[in-house]
């Protein structure tokens, strides 16, 4: 079925530094999303993004979270400068149309630790 | 507020025996998405129905949008189905919010 890819599965970084997960969608689909998972606990959404822009964003999603997808590439979160409580794995989503009206397709994950 | 709830957190059988997992949503829904996170953390989706019944092999979605619940059954449980169960519910174009999850483990 469809897949979408994350790179890199692991990363590992020191607290402060600046990160980017990368993210590649299905092929056609238009709807982007990234969740949050910290191990053991509850998939916390972040954010959902269409057509260049920020559609609908958490309280999770800090000042220092960014997304962008630059001319159909990667859809990719940044997180600058990173915090311990960034530590988790964080999860790709995409979607052909909406929420409510399309299924979405998960990646799976990038782990993210921040030393 | 705690939007979605699942129930119970944990559950465990003997391969063959039927599972009934349960959520609740605090307000209304439009749609509710089951998914099954492998021990690993992929999520695969399972079925997604705004009302009704839907069936896929196995597996039968309820959901009952005016009472704000749903649940997901699993008939003749096999060993493959361990994991964790995530429901997800989806308010108007809002991007779907998850539970907790319900973790299966069937054994032999």
């Amino acid at each position: 079925g469809p897949k979408v890819l994350q790179i890199p599965s692991h990363q590992i970084i020191d607290m402060g530094q600046m990160v980017t997960l990368n993210c590649d969608p299905v092929s056609n689909h238009l709807y982007f999303y990234w969740y949050k998972q910290i191990l053991g606990q509850q998939m916390e959404f972040l954010v959902n993004f269409y057509n260049g822009k920020v559609m609908e964003k958490s309280k999770l999603f800090k000042d220092q979270f960014s997304v962008e997808r630059p001319d159909g590439s990667y859809f990719t979160l940044k997180i600058q400068p990173t915090a311990l409580e960034d530590s988790a794995v964080y999860f790709c989503a995409s979607s052909l149309e909406g929420p409510s009206n399309e299924r979405l397709f998960f990646g799976h994950g990038t782990k993210l630790s921040v030393l | 507020g705690q939007q979605v709830q699942q129930s119970p957190a944990s559950l465990v059988l003997q391969e063959g025996e039927n599972a009934e997992l349960q959520c609740n949503f605090s307000s209304t829904a439009t749609r509710l998405q089951w998914f099954y996170q492998r021990p690993g953390g992929s999520l695969v989706s399972l079925l997604s129905n705004p009302s009704g019944t839907k069936h896929t092999g196995r597996l039968t979605s309820t959901t009952v949008t005016k009472e704000r619940r749903g649940s997901l059954h699993i008939s003749s449980s096999q060993i493959t189905d361990s994991g964790t169960y995530l429901c997800a519910m989806e308010r108007n174009n809002n991007a779907p919010r998850f539970g907790a999850g319900t973790k299966l483990s069937v054994k032999p």
